[in-house]
């Protein structure tokens, strides 16, 4: 019955490895987006995408890269992983990219970078 | 660019009594909607209430209520009844456009609530 899940919750890894979260919603949104939680518990857009379709990319570095099989999921991977990247990564869903909705978010998955 | 402000990075309030959590924004847009997040020590983020620029009233929901005034460009959150499970990170947005049209939230730096006996 979970609206918006995301998996792992939890990725403990080495630097310069490659990982990937995935996030699937059964809301039937047409919006979903990658926002990222920094140590001070700031909150940050990474990325948009409205129908498969990326439509906000914020200044984000190469080595993230998401990916949209289909409206319901949206994964994110990162290569070559770095101390800096660890941070607590939120997918979240809205019904529309347009107008002024209220984004549903996933549990989070808090990865560390050793 | 649009700014959500956050003045207060702690708060403490007695249980059963009222609480207002201060937020202000900046946007030069006339249409934004103002949202209001609950992150407990679980680290999950759960939406609470949401009030569009345009809406005449004042949002509540249950416990919740968003002080809003426009002309202050302030979103002020009214927790009534305080309770001991509202001790937890809370958070103020503003939906914005994006860069590729779509929109996004932007977040204020959050106030930490702790509710006591």
């Amino acid at each position: 019955d979970t609206a918006v899940s995301q998996t792992p919750k939890y990725l403990v890894t080495q630097m310069g490895n490659d990982k990937s979260i995935k996030c699937e919603q059964n809301l039937g949104h047409d919006t979903m987006y990658w926002y990222k939680q920094d140590s001070k518990k700031f909150l940050k857009i990474m990325f948009s995408y409205n129908n498969k379709e990326l439509i906000i990319n914020e200044t984000v570095p190469n080595r993230f890269s998401p990916k949209s099989p289909d409206k319901a999921h949206l994964n994110l991977h990162i290569n070559s992983l770095e101390l800096g990247d660890s941070a607590v990564y939120f997918c979240a869903s809205s019904p529309r990219a347009g107008g002024n909705t209220e984004a549903f978010f996933g549990q989070g998955t808090r990865l560390t970078v050793v | 660019a649009q700014k959500i402000t956050q003045t207060q990075p702690g708060m403490f309030v007695q249980e059963k009594e009222a609480v207002t959590l201060d937020c202000t924004y900046d946007t030069s847009d006339p249409s934004y909607g103002l949202f209001w997040y609950k992150q407990p020590s679980s680290g999950e983020m759960i939406f609470l209430i949401y009030q569009g620029s345009y809406d005449q009233q004042n949002a509540t929901e249950g416990r919740y209520s968003l002080n809003f005034q426009k002309a202050r460009k302030s979103a002020n959150l009214v927790i009534s009844a305080s309770q001991l499970g509202d001790s937890a990170m809370y958070f103020c947005a503003m939906s914005a456009l994006g860069t590729g049209g779509g929109n996004k939230l932007t977040f204020g730096t959050g106030t930490q609530l702790k509710v006591e006996l």
